[in-house]
């Protein structure tokens, strides 16, 4: 089956710094990936949608200057916490779209926890 | 905007036990839905998709309904196992192609 890797599976930065999470689609092609975020306890909320080769479109409330999406390659995405803050500790989710499924089913990453200190 | 409600929230039931999830959504005009299952601090494994034309989908002791109209999806467990516990995540997506969760059932099978 289709997967989608992330980078790293956990990270520790100290507040201020930037910290950047790399999603990969292993054996398919995808042309839009998603970033998702999970509290504790609660849903993915939908933060950003990534087209290769276009700029993202962030979701209502998510501060585009802060989280920074490049989506270069068809296998590749990555969001970039800048200047991360503790309220930015979460578990941040990719899923990328198989352009050859007949479904468009999303494939989800195995998530980063990030953890500002 | 898309709402999607799981209830319950969380779920304890013994070994054995047949149990049910519930998933509801605001609009029904959407793509397909498909549930999901979280283990503590990991991803998502797929269970389940449901396409809009499709009344239920069946994987071992899983099965998945879905009701457009009403708005409403179940997930059925046959013969719960303490491997079972997790949070199962329930998740529409649009004909946009947008994805919506629900907050989850997290389900504990008691040996």
């Amino acid at each position: 089956g289709a997967v989608v890797s992330q980078h790293p599976s956990w990270v520790i930065c100290k507040s201020g710094t930037s910290v950047k999470i790399e999603c990969r689609s292993l054996d398919f092609q995808a042309t839009t990936m998603f970033w998702y975020r999970q509290f504790p306890k609660q849903s993915l909320m939908l933060m950003a949608t990534s087209n290769e080769g276009s700029k993202a479109t962030y979701e209502q409330g998510v501060e585009k200057d802060k989280f920074l999406i490049n989506h270069a390659s068809l296998t590749l995405s990555t969001l970039t916490v800048t200047s991360a803050h503790p309220e930015d500790s979460s578990f941040y989710i990719c899923s990328a779209r198989d352009l050859a499924g007949k479904s468009y089913e999303q494939y989800f990453g195995p998530g980063t926890r990030l953890t500002v200190t | 905007k898309q709402e999607v409600t799981q209830i319950p929230a969380a779920l304890s039931v013994p070994e054995g036990e047949n149990l049910v999830l519930n998933c509801s959504f605001t609009d029904s005009a959407i793509y397909n839905l498909q549930w999901f299952r979280q283990d503590p601090g990991k991803g998502l494994t797929s269970l389940l998709l449901i396409q809009s034309s499709q009344r239920e989908q069946t994987s071992g002791r899983l099965n998945a309904s879905l009701d457009k109209s009403s708005g409403r999806s179940t997930l059925y467990i046959a013969a719960s196992q303490p491997g079972d516990s997790a949070t199962y995540l329930c998740a529409v997506r649009a004909p946009d192609n947008d994805m919506r969760f629900g907050a989850g059932t997290r389900l504990t099978v008691k040996p």
